[in-house]
């Protein structure tokens, strides 16, 4: 089955620099990279996807890149504001598309610093 | 647009109890996900059901159960309450009509503690 890492486990940013997180994974197959933002006591929020067919998307300041041939897609935010203090979770879909559900990294905590 | 609902939203029983954990996906969406959120090991998939069917399971014994009734909600259940099976219970819901939708919509959670 699919198989998802995902680095750092912690990032500390100032605010208004730049925040990357990455992730890699193992189903060549796997055809949907959503990334989903969780607060504290709250539901993880789907916040920006990538299909495989595409190499990067943006949405405001956030950003994802794939990269099939090195199985790997990152997470870009810029201009980090404090209320992006959360926890994010990278996720892929396998090649049934929903069939398997998604696979899950273990999640990044980042830490806005004011 | 009502987003997906799960009920309760905090539930405690004690070993060997069953539990049964409700929801309800957004108006239109046909397709229910379930996922476990248990301290340190992230999310994952437990169940998938589709127009009533249950499509796809993670890897999860087999006292983890559910269904999928005609209106889209779901049921979750879990027999034999273990302690480890304190977590955070989530359910997705998404739109699969012949080509998925991919994109899957979370809801609050209930928060199961096993004593």
């Amino acid at each position: 089955g699919e198989n998802v890492e995902q680095h750092p486990s912690t990032l500390s940013v100032q605010e208004g620099d730049s925040a990357v997180i990455k992730c890699t994974y193992s189903d060549s197959a796997s055809n949907y990279f959503p990334w989903y933002k969780q607060e504290l006591g709250k539901r993880p929020q789907l916040i920006i996807d990538i299909r495989s067919n595409v190499g990067e998307k943006k949405d405001q300041r956030i950003a994802v890149t794939l990269n099939k041939t090195a199985k790997h897609f990152s997470l870009h935010i810029t201009e980090t504001q404090p209320e992006d203090s959360a926890v994010y979770f990278c996720a892929a879909s396998g090649s049934g598309g929903g069939a398997d559900g998604l696979t899950f990294g273990k999640g990044t905590h980042l830490i806005i610093q004011p | 647009e009502a987003g997906v609902t799960q009920s309760p939203t905090h539930l405690i029983k004690t070993r060997g109890q069953q539990v049964t954990l409700r929801c309800s996906p957004i108006s239109g969406h046909t397709s229910v996900y379930w996922y476990q959120q248990a301290l340190g090991l992230g999310l994952q998939f437990l169940l998938w059901y589709d127009e009533g069917e249950e499509r796809n399971r993670g890897n999860f014994p087999p006292r983890f159960s559910g269904r999928q009734f005609p209106n889209y909600s779901s049921e979750r259940i879990v027999n034999a309450l273990e302690l480890e099976d304190s977590a955070l219970s989530l359910c997705a819901s998404s739109l699969w009509i012949r080509v998925p939708s991919y994109e899957q919509y979370f809801g609050p959670g209930t928060r199961l503690t096993v004593t």
